[in-house]
Protein backbone atom coordinates (compact mmCIF):
# COMPACT_ATOMS: atom_id res chain seq x y z
CA UNK A 1 0.00 0.00 0.00
CA UNK A 2 1.28 3.57 -0.56
CA UNK A 3 1.71 5.67 2.42
CA UNK A 4 2.42 9.02 0.90
CA UNK A 5 -0.24 11.22 -0.53
CA UNK A 6 0.02 14.76 -2.51
CA UNK A 7 -1.77 17.47 -2.45
CA UNK A 8 -2.86 18.93 -5.08
CA UNK A 9 -3.39 16.20 -7.89
CA UNK A 10 -2.62 18.93 -10.70
CA UNK A 11 -0.97 22.30 -10.58
CA UNK A 12 -0.85 24.70 -13.29
CA UNK A 13 1.02 27.90 -12.56
CA UNK A 14 3.22 30.98 -14.59
CA UNK A 15 6.68 30.50 -15.00
CA UNK A 16 8.14 32.75 -12.58
CA UNK A 17 5.89 31.50 -10.25
CA UNK A 18 6.04 29.34 -6.81
CA UNK A 19 4.59 25.80 -6.88
CA UNK A 20 3.73 24.47 -3.79
CA UNK A 21 2.32 20.88 -2.89
CA UNK A 22 1.84 18.85 -0.01
CA UNK A 23 2.09 15.30 1.28
CA UNK A 24 0.55 13.43 3.94
CA UNK A 25 1.30 10.30 5.22
CA UNK A 26 0.17 7.58 7.86
CA UNK A 27 2.71 6.07 10.38
CA UNK A 28 6.05 7.26 11.26
CA UNK A 29 9.16 7.77 9.26
CA UNK A 30 12.66 8.03 9.29
CA UNK A 31 13.35 10.33 6.32
CA UNK A 32 11.13 11.85 3.85
CA UNK A 33 12.25 12.31 0.29
CA UNK A 34 10.90 14.75 -2.44
CA UNK A 35 11.28 12.61 -6.59
CA UNK A 36 10.72 13.96 -9.81
CA UNK A 37 9.39 12.78 -12.85
CA UNK A 38 9.43 14.08 -16.38
CA UNK A 39 6.73 12.80 -18.57
CA UNK A 40 7.43 9.04 -19.25
CA UNK A 41 10.76 8.87 -17.88
CA UNK A 42 12.31 8.02 -14.62
CA UNK A 43 12.40 9.45 -11.45
CA UNK A 44 15.57 12.00 -10.42
CA UNK A 45 16.06 12.14 -6.82
CA UNK A 46 15.07 16.37 -5.20
CA UNK A 47 15.69 16.17 -1.58
CA UNK A 48 15.85 14.12 1.67
CA UNK A 49 14.78 15.61 4.73
CA UNK A 50 15.05 13.35 8.20
CA UNK A 51 12.80 13.12 10.62
CA UNK A 52 14.93 15.58 13.08
CA UNK A 53 14.74 18.18 10.46
CA UNK A 54 11.81 20.77 9.76
CA UNK A 55 13.23 22.50 7.31
CA UNK A 56 15.36 21.77 4.05
CA UNK A 57 16.70 24.01 1.19
CA UNK A 58 18.61 22.81 -2.11
CA UNK A 59 18.77 25.75 -4.93
CA UNK A 60 15.12 26.72 -5.70
CA UNK A 61 13.54 23.98 -3.54
CA UNK A 62 12.42 24.37 -0.08
CA UNK A 63 10.89 21.39 1.91
CA UNK A 64 9.23 21.22 5.30
CA UNK A 65 8.59 18.52 7.67
CA UNK A 66 5.92 18.35 10.30
CA UNK A 67 6.07 15.07 12.32
CA UNK A 68 3.19 16.09 14.34
CA UNK A 69 0.97 16.61 11.93
CA UNK A 70 2.43 13.88 9.27
CA UNK A 71 2.63 15.83 6.59
CA UNK A 72 5.51 17.80 4.25
CA UNK A 73 5.75 20.66 1.47
CA UNK A 74 8.20 21.37 -1.31
CA UNK A 75 7.64 24.30 -2.44
CA UNK A 76 9.54 25.55 -5.99
CA UNK A 77 10.70 29.19 -6.23
CA UNK A 78 10.81 31.32 -9.44
CA UNK A 79 9.29 28.47 -11.41
CA UNK A 80 10.61 27.37 -15.11
CA UNK A 81 9.31 25.39 -18.16
CA UNK A 82 12.21 22.49 -16.78
CA UNK A 83 10.21 22.41 -13.52
CA UNK A 84 6.85 20.76 -15.51
CA UNK A 85 6.98 17.23 -14.04
CA UNK A 86 5.32 14.52 -11.48
CA UNK A 87 6.60 15.18 -8.02
CA UNK A 88 6.28 12.44 -5.52
CA UNK A 89 7.22 12.34 -1.75
CA UNK A 90 8.35 8.88 -0.83
CA UNK A 91 8.37 7.70 2.60
CA UNK A 92 10.14 4.25 4.59
CA UNK A 93 13.72 3.45 4.99
CA UNK A 94 14.84 0.90 2.16
CA UNK A 95 11.15 0.26 0.04
CA UNK A 96 10.34 3.42 -0.61
CA UNK A 97 6.47 4.29 -0.47
CA UNK A 98 5.29 6.91 -3.09
CA UNK A 99 2.35 9.16 -2.98
CA UNK A 100 0.06 9.37 -6.51
CA UNK A 101 2.51 12.37 -7.48
CA UNK A 102 1.59 15.94 -7.80
CA UNK A 103 1.54 17.04 -11.44
CA UNK A 104 2.78 20.41 -12.02
CA UNK A 105 2.62 22.10 -15.70
CA UNK A 106 4.65 25.59 -15.92
CA UNK A 107 2.94 27.79 -18.13
CA UNK A 108 5.57 29.86 -20.21
CA UNK B 1 26.89 7.40 -19.11
CA UNK B 2 27.43 6.09 -15.38
CA UNK B 3 23.61 5.79 -14.56
CA UNK B 4 20.94 3.22 -14.42
CA UNK B 5 20.44 1.21 -17.43
CA UNK B 6 17.57 -0.74 -18.27
CA UNK B 7 17.13 -2.76 -21.51
CA UNK B 8 14.57 -2.74 -23.39
CA UNK B 9 13.04 0.61 -23.09
CA UNK B 10 9.51 -0.92 -24.26
CA UNK B 11 8.13 -4.48 -24.92
CA UNK B 12 4.78 -5.12 -26.13
CA UNK B 13 3.69 -8.53 -26.12
CA UNK B 14 1.21 -11.34 -26.52
CA UNK B 15 -0.87 -12.29 -23.27
CA UNK B 16 0.52 -15.54 -22.07
CA UNK B 17 4.03 -15.10 -22.75
CA UNK B 18 7.27 -14.73 -21.25
CA UNK B 19 9.15 -11.69 -20.67
CA UNK B 20 12.56 -10.49 -19.15
CA UNK B 21 14.06 -6.84 -18.36
CA UNK B 22 17.22 -6.37 -17.61
CA UNK B 23 18.52 -3.72 -15.17
CA UNK B 24 22.40 -2.53 -14.92
CA UNK B 25 22.99 -0.33 -11.78
CA UNK B 26 25.49 2.04 -10.84
CA UNK B 27 28.45 -0.38 -10.21
CA UNK B 28 29.19 0.80 -7.14
CA UNK B 29 25.64 0.23 -5.59
CA UNK B 30 25.03 -2.71 -3.71
CA UNK B 31 21.13 -2.35 -3.78
CA UNK B 32 19.07 -2.90 -6.62
CA UNK B 33 15.49 -2.59 -6.09
CA UNK B 34 12.61 -2.64 -8.87
CA UNK B 35 9.23 -0.93 -8.75
CA UNK B 36 6.26 -0.95 -11.11
CA UNK B 37 4.63 1.84 -12.20
CA UNK B 38 0.81 2.37 -13.72
CA UNK B 39 -0.72 5.29 -15.25
CA UNK B 40 -1.16 7.62 -12.51
CA UNK B 41 -0.15 6.15 -10.12
CA UNK B 42 3.34 6.62 -7.97
CA UNK B 43 5.47 3.61 -8.09
CA UNK B 44 4.73 0.70 -6.03
CA UNK B 45 8.05 -1.31 -4.59
CA UNK B 46 8.19 -4.99 -5.71
CA UNK B 47 11.56 -6.00 -4.72
CA UNK B 48 15.19 -5.17 -3.64
CA UNK B 49 18.83 -7.14 -3.12
CA UNK B 50 21.48 -6.39 -1.27
CA UNK B 51 24.41 -7.26 -3.48
CA UNK B 52 22.70 -10.77 -4.90
CA UNK B 53 20.69 -11.34 -2.16
CA UNK B 54 16.92 -10.98 -2.79
CA UNK B 55 16.24 -9.54 0.75
CA UNK B 56 12.40 -8.73 0.44
CA UNK B 57 9.61 -9.48 -1.50
CA UNK B 58 6.29 -7.24 -2.13
CA UNK B 59 3.19 -9.15 -1.86
CA UNK B 60 2.52 -7.57 -5.48
CA UNK B 61 5.27 -9.91 -7.16
CA UNK B 62 3.23 -13.11 -7.54
CA UNK B 63 4.28 -16.39 -8.33
CA UNK B 64 4.79 -15.50 -11.95
CA UNK B 65 7.20 -12.75 -11.54
CA UNK B 66 11.05 -13.61 -10.36
CA UNK B 67 13.93 -11.75 -10.15
CA UNK B 68 17.71 -12.18 -10.14
CA UNK B 69 20.90 -10.67 -9.13
CA UNK B 70 23.12 -13.44 -9.86
CA UNK B 71 26.62 -12.30 -9.44
CA UNK B 72 25.78 -9.10 -7.60
CA UNK B 73 25.61 -6.80 -10.51
CA UNK B 74 23.06 -6.46 -13.07
CA UNK B 75 19.53 -8.13 -12.47
CA UNK B 76 16.59 -9.51 -14.53
CA UNK B 77 12.61 -9.24 -13.97
CA UNK B 78 11.10 -12.30 -15.62
CA UNK B 79 7.36 -12.25 -16.16
CA UNK B 80 5.41 -15.44 -16.80
CA UNK B 81 2.19 -15.92 -18.52
CA UNK B 82 1.85 -12.46 -19.37
CA UNK B 83 -1.62 -10.77 -18.34
CA UNK B 84 -3.02 -7.33 -19.18
CA UNK B 85 -3.16 -6.18 -15.93
CA UNK B 86 0.96 -6.46 -16.25
CA UNK B 87 1.01 -3.97 -18.18
CA UNK B 88 3.04 -1.27 -16.40
CA UNK B 89 6.41 0.98 -16.08
CA UNK B 90 8.90 -1.47 -14.52
CA UNK B 91 11.45 0.92 -13.06
CA UNK B 92 14.87 -0.32 -11.25
CA UNK B 93 16.74 1.72 -8.97
CA UNK B 94 20.33 1.55 -7.04
CA UNK B 95 21.54 2.80 -4.15
CA UNK B 96 24.83 2.59 -2.21
CA UNK B 97 24.76 0.41 0.84
CA UNK B 98 23.66 2.76 3.85
CA UNK B 99 19.86 2.35 4.21
CA UNK B 100 17.68 5.30 3.70
CA UNK B 101 20.46 6.64 0.89
CA UNK B 102 19.01 8.54 -2.11
CA UNK B 103 17.85 5.90 -5.08
CA UNK B 104 18.98 6.65 -8.41
CA UNK B 105 16.39 5.29 -10.75
CA UNK B 106 16.63 4.16 -14.61
CA UNK B 107 14.09 5.42 -17.68
CA UNK B 108 12.19 1.90 -16.84
CA UNK B 109 10.88 -0.42 -19.70
CA UNK B 110 7.03 0.08 -20.60
CA UNK B 111 5.34 -2.87 -21.13
CA UNK B 112 2.69 -3.22 -22.89
CA UNK B 113 0.19 -6.61 -22.96
CA UNK B 114 -2.29 -7.05 -25.58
Amino acid sequence: SQQGEEDPQALSIQEGENATMNCSYKTSINNLQWYRQNSGRGLVHLILIRSNEREKHSGRLRVTLDTSKKSSSLLITASRAADTASYFCATEWVKLSFGAGTTVTVRA
Amino acid sequence: DTGVSQDPRHKITKRGQNVTFRCDPISEHNRLYWYRQTLGQGPEFLTYFQNEAQLEKSRLLSDRFSAERPKGSFSTLEIQRTEQGDSAMYLCASSPDLAGDEQFFGPGTRLTVL
